[in-house]
């Protein structure tokens, strides 16, 4: 499976400001994804991001909030833009590898604190 | 709408227990299963993966079965040891996405 570095790891931020997640694959990968985890919740899905066109947003979350990159096949970034207290999660990055053995491995997660 | 649902929230035993974490779903159309460990604040590591294929998979102490059928999943930890204490998350991989669970918060006890 593909090896995925992910920075950065965490962050303090200021309520009104924006941060940009970066993840770099060591292989290139058709789709990326990005996934928002609340304090003491599961994943929830944020956006795929396929390279060279637009992300596909989920449910609840929009571009102008959640802006998402794919410039080519191993490389994505994140921004959580304009941040409020409740942005406060662990943001993950994951792509899914193919063969006989199709599954998704994900990066070590941002932790970001707003305050 | 695939829903991921796991029983216990919070599991606690002593070191050397035999223990069972169970995940169940709505839909049986997945193309596999994930089990992940996660630790406090950390990101997500693979245990096993199960191809809608297959009946189970095995690592090590870690044994996980799929019964697609009944919308079922267990991983099963023998021998369970201190370091094993983690959350372990179920995902299911639907329509090219993965849904997970609420999680299992697993300690053991020294």
């Amino acid at each position: 499976s593909a090896v995925i570095s992910q920075k950065p790891s965490r962050d303090i931020c200021q309520r009104g400001t924006s941060l940009t997640i970066q993840c770099q694959v060591d292989s290139q990968v058709t789709m990326m994804f990005w996934y928002r985890q609340q304090p003491g919740q599961s994943l929830t899905l944020i956006a795929t991001a396929n390279q060279g066109s637009e992300a596909t947003y989920e449910s609840g979350f929009v571009i102008d909030k959640f802006p998402i990159s794919r410039p080519n096949l191993t490389f994505s970034t994140l921004t959580v833009s304009n941040m409020s207290p409740e942005d406060s999660s662990i943001y993950l990055c994951s792509v899914e590898y193919g063969g006989a053995n199709y599954g998704y491995t994900f990066g070590s997660g941002t932790r970001l604190t707003v305050v | 709408k695939q829903e991921v649902t796991q029983i216990p929230a919070a599991l606690s035993v002593p070191e050397g227990e035999n223990l069972v974490l169970n995940c169940s779903f709505t839909d049986s159309a997945i193309y596999n299963l994930q089990w992940f460990r996660q630790d406090p604040g950390k990101g997500l590591t693979s245990l096993l993966l199960i191809q809608s294929s297959q009946r189970e998979q095995t690592s090590g102490r870690l044994n996980a079965s799929l019964d697609k059928s009944s919308g079922r999943s267990t991983l099963y930890i023998a021998a369970s040891q201190p370091g094993d204490s983690a959350t372990y998350l179920c995902a299911v991989g639907s329509s090219y996405k993965l849904i997970f669970g609420s999680g299992t918060r697993l300690l053991v006890r020294p």
